[in-house]
């Protein structure tokens, strides 16, 4: 079974500033990769995938994400975070079952 | 369309008990997967189901147990419950098999 590595397990920052949270899974074939977020309150949101193509995906809020095939990984960034933007961040690969990260807390200090 | 729905909403037994939640998944779609979470473990996958057939497994014992009926909508039980089974039980759909899941708000059980 895959498993699925989130760098940060806390990150806090200032508004406007710019956000990158890691993420890397352990072995490769052919996976589907997905930045799910959960605001305070709500349940799992789908934030961006990547299937197939552009190996740069842009999700919702202006968050984005890149997939380097050669090293396992698919990091989620945004260049100017806001408050409302505090939030639990999942990584998840899909090869054949859905495999999850720990998940980083990202705190944004008005 | 509506979301996922998942019933009931908190759900309180005590060791031994079973239960049994449900998931309603989006309309048209035809996959469900189950999965649990706990501030200890994270997020983990139980099951998934396609078309009534239970497509994949995860790592839990088998007193987790799952179906889903010929409308989609799918049940999971937990027979003798233990106290380490408190959890967040989410269920995702999807409109076919390994395509993007979207979850539901969750079914909270405490085991007392």
């Amino acid at each position: 079974a895959q498993s699925v590595s989130q760098h940060n397990h806390h990150v806090i920052l200032s508004e406007a500033a710019s956000l990158e949270l890691g993420c890397n899974y352990s072995y490769g074939g052919t996976v589907n990769l997905f930045w799910y977020v959960q605001y305070p309150g709500q349940h799992l949101q789908l934030l961006l995938k990547y299937f197939s193509g552009d190996p740069l995906v842009k999700g919702i809020k202006g968050f984005e994400a890149e997939f380097i095939k050669s090293k396992f990984s698919f990091n989620l960034r945004k260049p100017s975070v806001q408050w409302s933007d505090t939030a639990e961040y999942f990584c998840a690969v899909d090869d054949y079952k859905l495999s999850f990260g720990a998940g980083t807390t990202v705190t944004v200090r008005a | 369309k509506a979301g996922v729905t998942q019933t009931p909403r908190y759900l309180i037994k005590t060791r031994g008990q079973q239960v049994t939640l449900s998931c309603s998944p989006i309309s048209g779609h035809r996959s469900v997967s189950w999965y649990q979470q706990t501030p200890g473990q994270g997020l983990q996958f139980l099951f998934e189901y396609f078309s009534e057939t239970q497509r994949n497994k995860g790592n839990f014992p088998g007193r987790f147990s799952g179906r889903q009926f010929s409308n989609s909508r799918s049940e999971m039980n937990v027979s003798t419950l233990e106290l380490g089974d408190s959890a967040l039980y989410l269920c995702a759909s999807s409109p076919s098999y390994r395509e993007t899941q979207y979850f539901g708000p969750g079914t909270r059980l405490l085991v007392l």
